[in-house]
C-alpha cells in the first residue's frame, strides 16, 4: 500500500531558530497538505499544495509541492513556542477509488530545547 | 462557530458494548470523512460519504463498524461489541466534492476519543 515517509520523526527547537521536515511518498500525488496538531484536538489545516512545483506560504510557513510529485516539504522560520506540536503532511492520490481519503505521514513532533 | 463539531470528545466504554459517535461538518461541505488515530500515528482513513452515499470504506472498518449519514448532514459512526484494539481518537473531516483543486482541502473536527477498558 501507499507509504508517507515522515522526517524527522521528532526534534527540538530554540526560539527564533527556522525548522525544516519533509515528507516523500512511493506513489504520485495530486494534493500535498500540512497540518498540525495539538494534544487532544483535531489537526489543523496549515498550508495546501496542488501543483508540483508549487511553493506556498502562510506567515512564517512555507510548503512546497515536490517536481516527482513525491514529496513535499514545510519550512517554519523565526520559531516561537506556540510553534510546538506535532506537524502532518498528507497526500491524496488522484487515481483510482481512493481519490478521496488522505493518507498521512507518521508526524514530526517539534519540542522547545531545555 | 462554523466547524467541524464531534460528540462526545471523551467516551469510556467496557469490552463488548456498543458505542455511537456523532460529526456535524461543514454545513455546505458535501464530503465528510471518518479517520481513526492511535498514539504516535497518523491519521488513518476509514470510510467517507458524498451527500448520504458512502463511496469508500478502508479495509481497517471491520464488519462491527458501521458508518451513516442519512440526510447528507451529520454522520453517526457506530462500533458494536467494542474491543480493546479500538481505543483511538475517531476524527472526522468535511470538504467540498473536489472539482476545483482548492476544494481538496479537508477540515477536521476535535475528534472523539475513545477508551474501551
Amino acid at each position: 500500500g501507499q507509504q508517507l515517509n515522515q522526517s524527522p520523526q521528532s526534534m527540538f527547537i530554540q526560539e527564533g531558530e527556522d525548522v525544516s521536515m519533509n515528507c516523500t511518498s512511493s506513489s504520485i500525488f495530486n494534493t500535498w497538505l500540512w497540518y498540525k496538531q495539538d494534544p487532544g484536538e483535531g489537526p489543523v489545516l496549515l498550508i495546501a499544495l496542488y501543483k508540483a512545483g508549487e511553493l506556498t506560504s502562510n506567515g512564517r510557513l512555507t510548503a512546497q509541492f515536490g517536481i516527482t510529485r513525491k514529496d513535499s516539504f514545510l519550512n517554519i522560520s523565526a520559531s516561537i513556542p506556540s510553534d510546538v506540536g506535532i506537524y502532518f503532511c498528507a497526500g491524496q492520490t488522484p487515481y483510482g477509488g481512493s481519490q478521496g481519503n488522505l493518507i498521512f505521514g507518521k508526524g514530526t513532533k517539534l519540542s522547545v530545547k531545555p | 462557530d462554523t466547524g467541524v463539531s464531534q460528540n462526545p470528545r471523551h467516551k469510556i466504554t467496557k469490552r463488548g458494548q456498543n458505542v455511537t459517535f456523532r460529526c456535524d461538518p461543514i454545513s455546505e461541505h458535501n464530503r465528510l470523512y471518518w479517520y481513526r488515530q492511535t498514539l504516535g500515528q497518523g491519521p488513518e482513513f476509514l470510510t467517507y460519504f458524498q451527500n448520504e452515499a458512502q463511496l469508500e470504506k478502508s479495509r481497517l472498518l471491520s464488519d462491527r463498524f458501521s458508518a451513516e449519514r442519512p440526510k447528507g448532514s451529520f454522520s453517526t459512526l457506530e462500533i458494536q461489541r467494542t474491543e480493546q484494539g479500538d481505543s483511538a481518537m475517531y476524527l472526522c473531516a468535511s470538504s467540498l466534492a473536489p472539482r476545483l483543486a482548492g476544494e481538496r482541502e479537508q477540515f477536521f473536527g476535535p475528534g472523539t476519543r475513545l477508551t474501551v477498558l
